[in-house]
């Protein structure tokens, strides 16, 4: 059974700080991993998707990166801002037509 | 562009009263749809998922039940609402795998 755990579950970081999030899953057979961004009482958006064959993605000051064989997603955040703060989860999907798996998150607060 | 519709946005519903949220993606033929509820502080929990009319898998025993009388339509249903019921309710669909979400309905049962 595919398990998604994101650690830290919070984080604090001053503004202007570079920072990396950490999602690691327990099978490596994915077919996607996907990072969202959650805002307080909102839904989530879509951030980023790695396909399995891919090795990163990159979107202005976010990069995702995917390592399918030690089961490790990492989101790297640049020059980090207060509007940053929110909650960041990865999830990954085994297949095309399979439910989609999350980690619980990691909270992130930029201090300005 | 696809675009996927979930409301009420906001509910506050006495226990035992019936419940009925609607879902509705546009701009996409087939999708897979979920439902999934976030509990204050927690995680998502993924309640129901469905890949076609008719067909409904259910992931926790519960309260809820789910339909989907249209491709494009899902429906998240209770008889008789319980105060654990009470959380933060979001849809999603997916296409290939890639998943986008509703804004969210917050219940309240009181």
């Amino acid at each position: 059974k595919q398990e998604v755990t994101q650690i830290p579950a919070a984080l604090s970081v001053p503004e202007g700080e570079n920072l990396v999030l950490n999602c690691s899953f327990t099978d490596s057979a994915i077919y996607n991993l996907q990072w969202f961004r959650q805002d307080p009482g909102k839904g989530l958006t879509s951030l980023l998707l790695i396909q399995s064959s891919q090795r990163e993605q990159t979107s202005g000051r976010l990069n995702a990166s995917l390592d399918k064989s030690s089961g490790r997603s990492t989101l790297y955040i640049a020059a980090s801002q207060p509007g940053d703060s929110a909650t960041y989860l990865c999830a990954v999907a085994m297949n095309r037509d399979d439910k989609i798996i999350f980690g619980k998150g990691t909270r992130l607060h930029i201090l300005p | 562009s696809q675009t996927i519709h979930q409301w009420p946005a906001t509910l506050v519903q006495p226990v035992g009263s019936p419940l009925s949220l609607e879902c509705t993606v546009e701009g996409t033929s087939n999708p897979n749809l979920y439902w999934y509820r976030q509990a204050a502080g927690r995680g998502l929990q993924l309640l129901f998922y469905s890949v076609g009319i008719g067909q409904i898998s259910s992931e926790v025993p519960q309260n809820l039940s789910a339909s989907r009388p249209q491709d494009r339509q899902f429906i998240l249903s209770s008889k008789k609402l319980l105060l654990s019921d009470s959380g933060f309710y979001l849809c999603a669909w997916t296409w290939e795998a890639e998943a986008f979400f509703g804004q969210g309905t917050r219940l309240t049962v009181v």
